[in-house]
């Protein structure tokens, strides 16, 4: 059973720029929650989507957006990159919401902006 | 922003000690978490109680909880050169919105 898998791993991009990260969740989960995580800092709750909606959103600017799909994937978009934007990207899957459950996390993506 | 915070930011012991590590929190929460994160990498989910409970084990790791204090403490008896990590406390409120504190590094020494 995979668990919480992320692309890519590594990606570097250069200021102004798009990017775009990916997350596949653990089987069975139908929940997919966004983390920015600054070196030497906890993970930052960017937002999360249920049912290909966005339910709950972070102090994060519209520059990050995101989408879920049916398959309940998702995807992390930041636009006109910033420097400060350079962070491990974390993704993160549960069941259900409201149900107490626990989140599996992803490895990550470690962004660097230039 | 941070919900938990965790004391102490950084501890060191020897090798076979107990760790302890606390967090605090200021809303009031569904449950507790508790993760593990090596070398800037994904988080390990070590743990989790529910707002209804106060103690819980798994293996080596012990959890409390005081929702009167809203504080948890972790405990990792007989610690290894493996227990060498961040952790992270989370709290996680109706909505399963899951927020961290920024975490407690834990070096384990020889």
């Amino acid at each position: 059973d995979a668990g919480v898998t992320q692309s890519p791993t590594h990606l570097i991009k250069t200021r102004g720029q798009q990017v775009t990260l990916r997350c596949s969740p653990k089987s069975g989960h139908d929940t997919v929650s966004w983390y920015q995580q600054a070196l030497g800092q906890g993970p930052q709750f960017i937002f999360q989507y249920y049912e290909e909606e966005e339910r709950q959103r972070g102090n994060f600017p519209d520059r990050f957006s995101g989408h879920q799909f049916p398959n309940y994937s998702s995807e992390l978009n930041v636009n006109a990159l910033l420097l400060g934007d350079s962070a491990l990207y974390l993704c993160a899957s549960s069941f259900g919401t409201g149900r107490r459950t626990e989140a599996f996390f992803g490895q990550g993506t470690r962004l660097t902006v230039v | 922003s941070q919900q938990g915070e965790e004391d102490p930011q950084a501890l060191s012991i020897q090798e076979g000690e107990n760790a302890t590590m606390n967090c605090s929190y200021k809303t009031s929460i569904n449950n507790l978490q508790w993760y593990r994160q090596n070398s800037g990498r994904g988080l390990v989910h070590l743990i989790l109680i529910r707002s209804n409970e106060r103690e819980k084990h798994s293996g080596r790791l012990r959890v409390t909880l005081d929702t009167s204090k809203k504080s948890s403490s972790l405990l990792i008896t007989a610690s290894r050169a493996a227990d060498t990590a961040s952790y992270f406390c989370a709290t996680a409120n109706r909505d399963d919105k899951i927020i961290f504190g920024k975490g407690t590094r834990l070096h384990i020494l020889p």
